[in-house]
């Protein structure tokens, strides 16, 4: 069936490294993907988002890369800072043409822990 | 602009007991979608209303049901609640015709 995987489930980087956080998709006709990021105790906040006719898009010290061919995401985050911990969790987003609307199916999480 | 609220923030169930959660869309929204997000993993699809009809669902049980209502708001039942209901449950609303999720910061329901 659909899913949306994630290879790590830890990711531990220093503060001021880039950290690269990535995401293994299996629908190829998903027509949008988001990365979100989520602290503790509260709901998945938008970072970065990408259409499927793209293969990059920059955002304010974060980057996406699609890799359409293997059905990679990744998410870069640049000089990464300590208010950077979270969980990181991609989502392929299908629209559905009957309604209009949007289907989401998440990946399981990655945490990022920032070390001082 | 007011963003997604959902009631209450923390919850202990029973076995056996029912349970509803609300949720009030971010002003606007139209369309209202419901998470399940078990520790330590993703949010899974519960379901999502539009025009207060049901407009999709994923692979839980008819125990789980919902409804929004003319303003948007929205309630998720669970009848029957059972230990691994226990979850951070979310609601987030969009426009139909925009994929943009505004997430709510969810609902602790334990179920002892």
């Amino acid at each position: 069936g659909e899913s949306v995987g994630l290879h790590l489930p830890t990711l531990s980087v220093q503060e001021g490294d880039n950290s690269i956080i990535n995401c293994a998709y299996s629908n190829s006709a998903s027509d949008y993907f988001i990365w979100y990021k989520q602290e503790s105790g509260k709901g998945p906040q938008f970072i970065i988002d990408i259409r499927s006719n793209m293969d990059k898009r920059q955002g304010q010290r974060v980057t996406v890369l699609l890799n359409k061919t293997v059905k990679h995401l990744s998410l870069q985050i640049a000089a990464t800072q300590p208010g950077d911990s979270a969980v990181y969790f991609c989502a392929e987003i299908t629209h559905r043409q009957t309604s209009g609307t949007y289907k989401y199916i998440f990946g399981t999480g990655t945490r990022l822990k920032v070390l001082a | 602009e007011t963003g997604v609220t959902q009631s209450p923030t923390h919850l202990i169930k029973t076995r056996g007991q029912q349970v509803t959660l609300r949720c009030s869309s971010q002003s606007g929204h139209n369309t209202v979608s419901w998470y399940q997000q078990a520790l330590g993993q993703g949010p899974q699809f519960i379901f999502q209303y539009y025009r207060e009809e049901e407009n999709g669902r994923g692979n839980f049980p008819p125990r789980f049901s919902g409804l929004q209502f003319p303003n948007y708001s929205s309630e998720l039942n669970v009848n029957a609640l059972e230990l691994d209901d226990s979850a951070l449950y979310l609601c987030a609303s969009s426009l139909a015709d925009n994929y943009g999720y505004t997430f709510g910061s969810g609902t602790r329901l334990t179920v002892v």
